[in-house]
């Protein structure tokens, strides 16, 4: 069936280095992807989608890989910070829905 | 301009009953979908409505229900509340259909305890 899932629970980082999340998925029909952030108490925090025609996409602090052939997917977040500190999801839509599917996310803990 | 919102914000119920659960989209929003996140879980997609339809639905009994109002808000509906139905209830809009853009808005979530 279609998954999405996480290779780390836990990432545990300096504040000011680099962080790296990745995330494996099982649908290759998926074709958008989905970097979600949630805070302790909050609903889900869109932070940056790629589409499956692309690669690479940067946004501020943040950027998004996709290797299609291997069916992996990953967000470096850049000079981290500890407002950073969340669980980490990514998700992944299949085909012409708006129904998202999530992995079950990592923990990322940043210390001052 | 008001993102989701969900109410309650916590919720007990005991096994057997009946609970419901409201949302709001955002503004401009006409597309809701609601998600049920275990404890350390992702979300889990439970359906989607539409103009006031249900369009979509992922792997939940028929307990699960919903509703969609003219003015796009909407409601889940569990009935006869089991204990693994504890978990946190999240419900997301989206721009209407045909946008280019698969981005939801989640709301805080509704946290449902079943003793």
């Amino acid at each position: 069936g279609e998954s999405v899932g996480l290779h780390l629970p836990t990432l545990s980082v300096q504040e000011g280095d680099n962080s790296i999340i990745n995330c494996a998925y099982s649908n290759s029909a998926s074709d958008y992807f989905i970097w979600y952030k949630q805070e302790s108490g909050k609903g889900p925090q869109f932070i940056i989608d790629i589409r499956s025609n692309m690669d690479k996409r940067q946004g501020q602090r943040v950027t998004v890989l996709l290797n299609k052939t291997v069916k992996h997917l990953s967000l470096q977040i850049a000079a981290t910070q500890p407002g950073d500190s969340a669980v980490y999801f990514c998700a992944e839509i299949s085909g012409a829905t708006n129904k998202l599917i999530f992995g079950t996310g990592t923990l990322l803990a940043v210390q001052p | 301009d008001a993102g989701v919102t969900q109410s309650p914000t916590h919720l007990i119920k005991t096994r057997g009953q009946q609970v419901t659960l409201r949302c709001s989209p955002k503004s401009g929003h006409d597309t809701v979908s609601w998600y049920q996140q275990a404890l350390g879980q992702g979300p889990q997609f439970i359906f989607q409505y539409y103009e006031e339809e249900e369009r979509q639905r992922g792997n939940f009994p028929d307990r699960f229900s919903g509703h969609q109002f003219p003015n796009y808000s909407s409601e889940l509906n569990v009935n006869a509340l089991l204990l693994g139905d504890s978990a946190l209830y999240l419900c997301a809009s989206s721009t209407p259909q045909g946008m280019a853009t698969y981005e939801q808005y989640f709301g805080p979530g509704t946290r449902l305890t079943v003793t």
